[in-house]
């Protein structure tokens, strides 16, 4: 099984809809991320979590909002989706101290 | 303006042909390095990472790359490419004093020709 799961895969949705990505990871990591990419971007953070009870606000926070509810949990959400919003989301995840981060497989979301 | 850049957005090699990737930083401090590749459909997979000591670093799948202090470069090299090859190459940096930061390149696609 994977170590780092992201549902949905697939979504499309329509403006103005609210929209929860959802990540789990069994790796027993305390850091959390989540990241999108753009064509010709790369990836860039949207918000990280330390722990359960730390969470922050990464290069480009505007527009979404995360809930950590668990040690391997960790939710995107888009409260009013918007269209410059479709991209593929990705969720990783990392030890403590400087470590490589791991990925998920990545949620493809379509906002029409 | 603090950045990662892969100058070359796509790149066409031959199997079997060597290959270059290049990555360059602009930070104050040295950085910690990072290669990850993207399989389609997939997440990122790390390939290989510099922290300190040796420059040359060796990675899975064949790859490696040299850190060049004086360029402030992290070049990733194979010898000898093969079809799984086929993939987007992403370099990326950590900022050793903030230890949430990881800037990551905009991407090299790597096309293999049979």
């Amino acid at each position: 099984d994977a170590d780092v799961t992201q549902t949905p895969r697939n979504r499309i949705t329509k403006t103005g809809k609210r929209i929860m990505l959802e990540c789990s990871q069994t790796k027993g990591h305390d850091r959390m991320y989540w990241y999108r990419q753009d064509p010709g971007l790369g990836l860039r953070l949207i918000y990280y979590s330390f722990d359960v009870k730390d969470i922050n606000k990464g290069e480009i926070s505007d527009g979404y909002s995360v809930s950590r509810q668990a040690q391997a949990k960790f939710s995107l959400s888009l409260e009013s989706a918007i269209p410059n919003q479709t991209a593929l989301y990705f969720c990783a995840t990392s030890g403590t101290g400087w470590r490589e981060q791991f990925f998920g497989p990545g949620t493809r979301l379509t906002v029409l | 303006a603090q950045s990662v850049t892969q100058p070359d957005i796509h790149i066409t090699v031959s199997e079997g042909a060597s290959l270059e990737l290049r990555c360059n930083y602009s930070y104050g401090a040295t950085p910690y390095l990072f290669w990850y590749v993207q399989s389609p459909g997939q997440g990122l997979q790390l390939l290989l990472k510099y922290f300190s000591g040796d420059t040359l670093v060796q990675g899975i799948k064949g790859f490696e790359a040299e850190f060049k202090r004086s360029q402030s470069s992290f070049n990733l090299r194979k010898p000898s490419v093969h079809w799984s090859d086929a993939a987007e190459y992403f370099c990326a940096v950590g900022l050793p004093y903030n230890n949430n930061d990881m800037r990551f390149g905009a991407g090299t696609r790597l096309t293999v020709k049979p």
